[in-house]
């Protein structure tokens, strides 16, 4: 069964003190992997597409990388406003749909 | 006004009530979706839209019914709800469903916050 699986569930971290998030999956054929940040009391909002293994995107203090078994977002120096809510979804092969995960909430400390 | 906007917001309701939910998009993209949103869970897909033709429904309760009257417009149908559908009602839309997301994601709207009592 096609599956996303996020971790942690919640990671605190202080200002300034990088870390990485963790998706894994288990699709055959991936078609896409997505990240998005999703604020309290918001909808979530696209972040990054990645599509083989050894891709990387960038944006700000983000950087996603993905492998044939997971997708790591790692964040740099991270601020206080980089506190949210992380998901991942990624699409298989022969289905238009999004698998999600159930996000990984993360809390930057001043 | 642009990207995906829903009303309302916040909304509590009996058990016995109707209501609706509304999305409205400017992208002049081609497919709608709604999502439930559970605390700690992932998102659930409900409905599909396509050029105004349901394309998907995940086996969800008849209590819930949607209705998408042209390609920009999208509602929900709320009645006689339990106390386990208080969630986050996300809608999104993309160019087409039958291409999935393109480059860029899905695009979502703000949600409403649904409570049931």
């Amino acid at each position: 069964e096609d599956q996303v699986t996020q971790s942690p569930e919640a990671l605190r971290l202080q200002e300034g003190e990088s870390s990485s998030l963790n998706c894994s999956y288990t699709v055959s054929g991936l078609r896409g992997l997505f990240w998005y940040r999703q604020d309290p009391g918001k909808g979530p909002e696209f972040l990054f597409t990645l599509y083989s293994a050894g891709e990387e995107k960038e944006k700000e203090r983000l950087k996603a990388t993905l492998t044939k078994k997971e997708s790591f977002l790692h964040i740099t120096a991270p601020k206080p406003e980089d506190s949210a809510t992380y998901l991942c979804a990624v699409q298989a092969p022969g289905n238009y749909q999004l698998i999600w995960g159930a996000g990984t909430k993360l809390i930057i400390k001043p | 006004e642009t990207g995906v906007t829903q009303t309302p917001r916040h909304l509590v309701m009996g058990m016995t009530n109707k209501k609706s939910l509304k999305c409205e998009q400017h992208l002049g993209h081609n497919a709608m979706y709604w999502y439930k949103q559970s605390a700690k869970k992932p998102l659930e897909l409900m409905f599909v839209y396509n050029f105004k033709e349901q394309t998907e429904n995940n086996s969800v309760p008849s209590r819930f019914s949607p209705e998408c009257p042209n390609s920009s417009h999208l509602f929900l149908h709320l009645h006689t709800l339990q106390p386990e559908d208080s969630a986050l009602y996300l809608c999104a839309s993309s160019p087409q469903s039958d291409r999935g997301p393109n480059s860029y994601g899905y695009t979502f709207g703000s949600g409403t916050r649904l409570t049931v009592v």
